[in-house]
């Protein structure tokens, strides 16, 4: 299960206040991946990275910011305009086998965030 | 975009059954479909996995089938046990590996 980390494990955040969710890979992959677990409604994406210094929304990135600044690093800031930020948040990260393409996911063992 | 569709969402089986779980995706494109496996409190894990040129796999007691005409792929797991107990989620990804997943369907095995 090691390669992919995040930190801290629980989080606790009163409402207006910013948070910033750690996300660390030492798997040299390219592509890192945010997404949001809620109850029976799967895994939403966030925000994604394909490379250094570029990254994209997902399907509910509004309220939240990331930053690729590094290779290893894939942060997360959820705003304090993020209307119902209380869920379990899940990273993942990505390699290519040549000619397979994209290969899995491999996810980090979550952070779960709630507003107080 | 992708949109994936799982069913059933909750799946109840008694040991040594077997179970199936089905998902159906929308864009053809779409050419990598791995299902993962998520229990309680854990991060998913990549169980097993299929791409578009391959109708079918199998890994011991899960098997996956890929029918890419009517867009859709199922996941078997046969001989079930307590231990498969979990939710399983099946997902679509095209080239650029951006992945869609389905809903979650929730395994319980009753002994």
């Amino acid at each position: 299960d090691g390669g992919i980390t995040q930190s801290p494990k629980y989080l606790f955040r009163k409402e207006g206040q910013n948070v910033t969710l750690s996300c660390e890979q030492n798997l040299n992959h390219d592509a890192m991946y945010w997404y949001r677990q809620d109850p029976g409604q799967g895994l939403r994406l966030i925000y994604y990275s394909q490379i250094v210094n570029d990254f994209q929304k997902g399907d509910i990135a509004e309220g939240y910011s990331v930053s690729r600044e590094k290779k290893e690093s894939f942060p997360l800031t959820v705003t304090s305009a993020q209307k119902n930020p209380t869920a379990f948040y899940l990273c993942a990260s990505q390699g290519t086998s040549g000619s397979r393409g994209k290969d899995e996911q491999f996810f980090g063992p979550g952070t779960r965030l709630t507003v107080l | 975009g992708e949109n994936v569709e799982q069913h059933p969402s909750t799946l109840s089986v008694q040991e040594g059954d077997s179970a199936v779980i089905k998902c159906t995706y929308s864009d053809s494109a779409s050419n990598y479909f791995p299902w993962y496996k998520q229990e309680l409190g854990k991060r998913p894990q990549l169980i097993i996995d299929i791409r578009s040129n391959v109708g079918e796999k199998k890994d011991q007691r899960i098997a996956v089938t890929l029918n890419k005409t009517a867009k859709h792929f199922s996941l078997h797991i046969t001989e079930t046990q307590p231990e498969d107990s979990a939710v399983y989620f099946c997902a679509a990804s095209d080239s650029w590996g951006k992945f869609q997943f389905g809903a979650g369907t929730q395994v319980v095995v009753t002994p």
